[in-house]
């Protein structure tokens, strides 16, 4: 297996645009998170999904964060408006029932806002 | 206060020395993860432990329910072991559930 894999792999962009980040899943898993990490705030939760539908997203900083996962094989992180603060480098992870709940980090993708 | 606390945040240690990270976590967490992030930012679990004892090459990682405390050991540490260790709390009891991290302990191994 690929692993979970995530795009872009780093993204730079000015104050105010839109930004999506992408995921993929390791295949058969049935969970999906979403982690941001700083040098301020460390890795943090952001939202997890289970079987597609969201189950805490109380990690979510504000309304300009957005999280879908409109299949079992596909999530997105969507910024809009992006802000400087918003700089860090986001992680996706996996896990399921067969691999005892471990979580299976991806590469991540370090924004960068200006 | 972090419901996940790691100590020590930095060590530097000579090859082949055993090390010892230790984490403590507040009461809720249910189980503990211990990562490893490289220089190069990818994360590995490492270990996934509710109770006991794993063991991993050279890499054990224990827990203590009733103190709330888990250990991570390398033994005949090497320059490769270098990176962030990072111990990361699971709430509920069954399945899967976002981690809460410690803020991670910078280990160097100089040859």
């Amino acid at each position: 297996d690929a692993g979970v894999i995530q795009s872009p792999r780093h993204e730079v962009t000015e104050m105010g645009q839109e930004v999506t980040l992408r995921c993929k899943p390791i295949s058969g898993h049935d969970y999906l998170f979403w982690y941001r990490q700083t040098m301020m705030r460390g890795l943090e939760l952001l939202i997890y999904f289970n079987n597609n539908v969201p189950i805490d997203d109380s990690g979510m900083p504000e309304d300009r964060f957005s999280a879908k996962m409109p299949n079992a094989s596909f999530s997105t992180l969507k910024i809009q408006p992006s802000e400087p603060r918003d700089s860090a480098v986001y992680f996706c992870a996996s896990s399921s029932w067969t691999v005892a709940y471990e979580q299976y980090f991806g590469p991540g993708t370090r924004l960068t806002v200006t | 206060k972090n419901e996940v606390e790691q100590s020590p945040q930095n060590l530097t240690a000579q090859e082949g020395e055993f090390i010892t990270i230790n984490c403590s976590y507040s009461v809720g967490i249910s189980a503990l993860h211990w990562l490893q992030q490289h220089p190069g930012g990818g994360i590995v679990s490492l270990f996934m432990l509710s109770s006991g004892k794993k063991k991993h090459g050279r890499l054990i990682a224990t827990i203590n329910i009733q103190e709330k405390h888990s250990s991570l050991h390398i033994t005949a540490s090497h320059p490769r072991d270098s990176a962030v260790y990072i111990c990361a709390g699971k709430h509920s009891g069954g399945g899967a559930d976002g981690l809460t991290f410690g803020k991670g302990t910078h280990l160097i191994i100089q040859p």
